[in-house]
């Protein structure tokens, strides 16, 4: 496989659930990133990781959990999530954590709360 | 505060002929910007970039022009194949930074 996958690519989950979105990068790239697509909003970033360090936490509630255990691998764990969380979680990668180097993204989650 | 606006949520053009995308960003200190391509159901894909110190940048049938005293970028695709049907997202960063921060997309369809 290439690029950038994101599993599982459906979520459907109640508020008091427990469940862990995966990333998975193959292009040896060293920075990921978590964003949050919202309908009719832009993209947000969530959360930032430069050589499996948090480099950026962008105000995002506790009920959002990153992790990553290495460089190729990324995971936001959800807990008691609300109803507004709905939306498509996209990963993304890039060679360094960088402003000037262009982001590539997986096909995202699409996640929703009842 | 929104730093990098699309105005226009969508646009409509007739195959062949030029497509225009045009964002705006109000923070000065932006210094590389992108361009990306959303197809449904797919993740963002990379199309162009362009950093300040240049005002044009070319890919193909792809160009993207930066005009930094208005604050304003352009993506010209010409000519527009049906296949460039898709949502379009300008994004800005500065260089160094971590972040990118996106428009709101501009959904372009084109015409047969």
């Amino acid at each position: 496989e290439t690029g950038v996958t994101q599993t599982p690519r459906h979520l459907v989950m109640g508020m008091t659930n427990k469940k862990s979105l995966k990333c998975e990068q193959h292009l040896g790239h060293n920075a990921m990133y978590w964003y949050k697509q919202s309908a009719k909003k832009p993209l947000e970033l969530m959360f930032v990781y430069s050589l499996e360090e948090r480099v950026e936490n962008n105000s995002v509630p506790s009920r959002f959990s990153p992790e990553c255990p290495n460089s190729s691998h990324l995971f936001l764990h959800l807990h008691t999530l609300q109803p507004e969380d709905s939306a498509l979680y996209l990963c993304a990668s890039s060679q360094e954590a960088a402003g000037n180097q262009p982001q590539h993204f997986g096909d995202g989650t699409r996640l929703s709360i009842l | 505060d929104q730093q990098v606006k699309q105005n226009s949520p969508s646009l409509s053009v007739q195959e062949g002929r030029i497509s225009i995308l045009n964002c705006d960003y109000t923070n000065s200190m932006f210094d590389y910007f992108l361009w990306y391509k959303k197809y449904p159901a797919e993740g963002p894909t990379f199309l162009i970039s362009i950093s300040s110190i240049k005002d044009k940048n070319e890919d193909g049938r792809f160009t993207v022009f930066l005009n930094k005293s208005a604050k304003h970028l352009s993506l010209h695709i010409v000519p527009s194949q049906p296949g460039d049907s898709a949502v379009y997202f300008c994004a800005a960063s500065i260089w160094g930074a971590q972040k990118l921060v996106f428009g709101q997309g501009t959904r372009l369809t084109i015409n047969p």
